[in-house]
This record gives C-alpha cells, sequence and structure tokens, in this order.
C-alpha cells in the first residue's frame, strides 16, 4: 500500500508475554519513529531510526522496550516481560527527511492491552 | 523541557458554529508549532503548521497563528462541518530535533 501499515491492529498479551510490534514504512523513506500513545493523552515519543541506525532511543521507558530496523525498512517494536502499564496505542510514522518533523505519515497503530 | 497543553475535550458544537480549540505551550528552544488531526479509524495526519512567531498556518478552513508573546497557538474555523468530527493534536518540535511533542488531544463532535 501507499501508507505506513502496522500489525497487528490489535494485540492482547497476558502479563509476562513477550510482544513484537511490526511497521512497515512508506517505500525510500528515511526516517522512522515509534510513539506511544496511553488512552486519552497524545502519543509520547519513544524512539528514532535513520535507515538503519536508532539515533535516539531516550523515550524508551525501560529496558523491557527494544526496537530495530535492520535493513533500514521495516521495524519491529518489542515489549518483554508486558505489564499492564504497557497498554497503549502504538504508533509508527516515517518520513522521507532525514529530520522527519512534521513531513512524517502515521500508521493506524497497534492497540496493545496487557490482561 | 517542552510540553503542550491543550484545551480539555470533548467539544460538542452544532454545524456551521465557531471553532476555537486553546493551545499553550513551553519551550527550551524555538519551536515549530503543528496542528494533527485523527479522524475515526485513521491515522494522525498533519493538519498546518507554523514555523516562526506571528506565521498563521492553514487547511482546510482551519487556521492557527503562532503567537509567542503569549505563547499560543489556538485552532480556528468559521463554520464547522459534520466531517470535522475528529480529535485533534497541538504540538511542537524544536528546530534541528525530530520528535514531535504532543497534547493530550481535544475530541471533537459536531452534530448535523
Amino acid at each position: 500500500g501507499a501508507g505506513v501499515s502496522q500489525s497487528p491492529r490489535y494485540k492482547v498479551a497476558k502479563r509476562g508475554q513477550d510482544v513484537a510490534l511490526r511497521c512497515d514504512p512508506i517505500s525510500g523513506h528515511v526516517s522512522l519513529f515509534w510513539y506511544q500513545q496511553a488512552l486519552g493523552q497524545g502519543p509520547e515519543f519513544l524512539t528514532y531510526f535513520q535507515n538503519e541506525a536508532q539515533l535516539d532511543k531516550s523515550g524508551l521507558p525501560s529496558d523491557r522496550f527494544f526496537a530495530e530496523r535492520p535493513e533500514g525498512s521495516v521495524s519491529t517494536l518489542k515489549i518483554q516481560r508486558t505489564q499492564q502499564e504497557d497498554s497503549a496505542v502504538y504508533l509508527c510514522a516515517s518520513s522521507f527527511r532525514r529530520q522527519g518533523g512534521t513531513e512524517a505519515f502515521f500508521g493506524q497503530g497497534t492497540r496493545l492491552t496487557v490482561v | 523541557g517542552n510540553s503542550v497543553t491543550q484545551m480539555e475535550g470533548p467539544v460538542t458544537l452544532s454545524e456551521e458554529a465557531f471553532l476555537t480549540i486553546n493551545c499553550t505551550y513551553t519551550a527550551t528552544g524555538y519551536p515549530s508549532l503543528f496542528w494533527y488531526v485523527q479522524y475515526p479509524g485513521e491515522g494522525l495526519q498533519l493538519l498546518l503548521k507554523a514555523t516562526k512567531a506571528d506565521d498563521k498556518g492553514s487547511n482546510k478552513g482551519f487556521e492557527a497563528t503562532y503567537r509567542k508573546e503569549t505563547t499560543s497557538f489556538h485552532l480556528e474555523k468559521g463554520s464547522v462541518q459534520v466531517s470535522d468530527s475528529a480529535v485533534y493534536f497541538c504540538g511542537l518540535i524544536i528546530q534541528g530535533a525530530q520528535k514531535l511533542v504532543f497534547g493530550q488531544g481535544t475530541r471533537l463532535t459536531i452534530n448535523p
């Protein structure tokens, strides 16, 4: 498709389970971002890639969160030993610009519910 | 630090009413300001932006003016439509940085 694609759209995980969330950015986009959006809140920055390099991971809330983009295209956000506070919508965005910014296109997100 | 505060919702208006959604910010650097919109079932979309003081961003009948003296970027529309029903996010990005800083969002519902 032409847009940013995220899968799965919905994920229910039992507390303590590991999950992997996938993002397919727009083809050729250099920058890729992950954001976390808690219920009733705005998105909060998690991490940023420029091609395969993870240049900023300052927003990752704990060492249970890990993101990768090994070939500079598809990205995976992995959460280990999920906790209830990890329940949120995880948004991926990509941009043709190296600095991303407001030219980033967002996917529809993956809604993670930890029970 | 950098933060954005916007008018709490939900906001419910009748069609053709005038809309204002307030947004104020604090920033350590020199920010660009923006509004994103999220229609039901869709991803976030950039609605409009302004990169320097006194600039006005506009799109689809919406406008917002970058007011440095009041650190504000209020969203306005003269006559709303049912199709404007969505969640609106105000935010900022520090020039030279990559990450967007969002407000908490305002849900807008327009009744026919």
